[in-house]
């Protein structure tokens, strides 16, 4: 059965701290692996990874694939208040049904 | 470029009783997904509609249903509601072409409450 398994389940952080989500996975048929934020509704998209070791960044956000270990990583450097939020990763198997992981809840306080 | 919108926002409706939520996917893409959000569950896969076709279903009973309009815009329905569906209802669409795949942009969902 498809899985994506998310640690750890919260977080709790001091602004300025660095944090490191962490995203396993088993599925058949992989396409590509998907990193969202969700503050109150809507999760946003931050990431999509397809190939192994190349990292993508977005300011102080940057995440990177193990294809060969099946698992990703989403590391905040730097955290703000506004960084708290439910971290969603998803893994698309080519079929629009994205398995995601139960997410972790990070808060971050002044 | 206006993102996927979602009607109602909210809804409360009582057991037994049937609802209608819209999905209105952005401009271009014809993929629209739905997703059901619970504090226990997180987020499960309802079903996936490309050009007015169900591709995609996952495991919810029968009473779950949903179709999809040739302009894209999505409905799913929930008949004979159970305290159990009480949950955010999330919509998401992509554009995904023969060799070009977008992420999944989501709308803001649709808070159900059923008393």
């Amino acid at each position: 059965e498809d899985k994506v398994v998310q640690s750890p389940l919260s977080l709790v952080v001091h602004e300025g701290d660095t944090v490191t989500l962490n995203c396993s996975y088993e599925v058949t048929n992989f396409r590509s692996l998907l990193w969202y934020k969700q503050e109150k509704k809507a999760p946003t998209f931050l990431f999509m990874l397809t190939s192994s070791g190349i990292e993508k960044k977005s300011g102080r956000l940057s995440s990177i694939l193990d294809k060969k270990e099946l698992f990703s990583i989403l590391n905040i450097t730097a955290t703000q208040t506004g960084d708290s939020a439910v971290y969603l990763c998803a893994v698309d198997r080519g079929t629009d049904k994205l398995i995601f992981g139960t997410g972790t809840r990070l808060q971050v306080f002044p | 470029k206006a993102g996927v919108t979602q009607t109602p926002r909210y809804l409360i409706k009582t057991r037994g009783q049937q609802v209608t939520l819209s999905c209105s996917p952005i401009s271009g893409h014809r993929s629209v997904s739905w997703y059901q959000q619970t504090p226990g569950q997180g987020l499960q896969f309802l079903f996936e509609y490309f050009s007015e076709t169900q591709r995609n279903k996952g495991n919810f009973p029968g009473r779950f249903s949903g179709r999809q309009f040739s302009n894209s815009r999505s409905e799913m329905n929930v008949s004979t509601l159970e305290l159990g569906d009480s949950a955010l209802y999330l919509c998401a669409s992509s554009y995904r072409g023969r060799f070009w795949v977008t992420e999944a942009f989501f709308g803001q969902g649709t808070r159900l409450t059923v008393v």
